[in-house]
């Protein structure tokens, strides 16, 4: 399988901490993204990566990208209660317009 | 305002009766995907159209159809529905990567339940 692998499969932190997601992926990849879905909905974007890129910031997300050893972290800072979710990171299949997901991380964050 | 609609949102089916499933997009986006995904697991590609060119996933049941009448609609046909397919399905539509941007954008997705 091309599927991407993250870890930890689940996170429980404090409201305020830091959460780190981390994702390992197996091909060449144009850009790594990572997506957010909450409980019972649809995914929603929340950052691109390009692999000539390194580090990447929106708001209180921090995306770092290593290409030698195909794998992304997603840092969300001072997390809240409705950060609450399911992280996955997905790559670019080259030359194709379809995405690979990884396994996703199950964020709670407790209030 | 909506983006990428699916209706309906639950759709409770018998064992073996065809299903439906519809997905609507204003972005007039070029790609349309459809996705199964399983409790606890990631989004599973079944197909996606690039304009009216339609593109199946090498693992995707023949009991799984799509058509893509026009632009804006995409439908998601189960002609008979087994226990194994009860699932959220999501549609998905992007540019394509020819426009350089790779963002796909969901729908709430329709949560299927097989009885």
């Amino acid at each position: 399988s091309q599927q991407g692998e993250e870890d930890p499969q689940a996170l429980s932190i404090q409201e305020g901490e830091n959460a780190t997601m981390n994702c390992s992926y197996k091909t060449s990849i144009n850009n790594l993204q990572w997506y957010r879905q909450n409980s019972g909905r649809g995914l929603v974007h929340l950052i691109l990566i390009r692999s000539n890129e390194r580090e990447k910031h929106s708001g209180r997300l921090r995306v770092t990208l290593d290409t030698s050893k195909k794998s992304s972290s997603l840092l969300i800072t001072a997390s809240r209660a409705a950060d609450t979710a399911s992280y996955f990171c997905a790559t670019d299949k080259m030359a194709t317009n379809k995405l690979i997901f990884g396994t996703g991380t199950l964020l709670a964050v407790q209030p | 305002d909506a983006m990428v609609i699916q209706n309906p949102r639950y759709q409770v089916t018998q064992f073996g009766k065809p299903v439906t499933l519809s997905c609507s997009q204003t972005l007039n986006h070029n790609v349309m995907y459809w996705y199964q995904q399983k409790s606890s697991q990631a989004p599973k590609l079944l197909f996606h159209y690039y304009d009216k060119d339609f593109n199946n996933e090498a693992d995707t049941p023949d009991n799984f159809q799509s058509r893509r009448p026009n632009t804006s609609f995409c439908f998601l046909d189960i002609r008979s529905p087994g226990l194994g397919d009860a699932a959220m399905y999501l549609c998905a539509t992007s540019n394509g990567a020819e426009s350089g941007n790779y963002e796909q954008y969901f729908g709430p997705g329709t949560r299927l339940t097989v009885t």
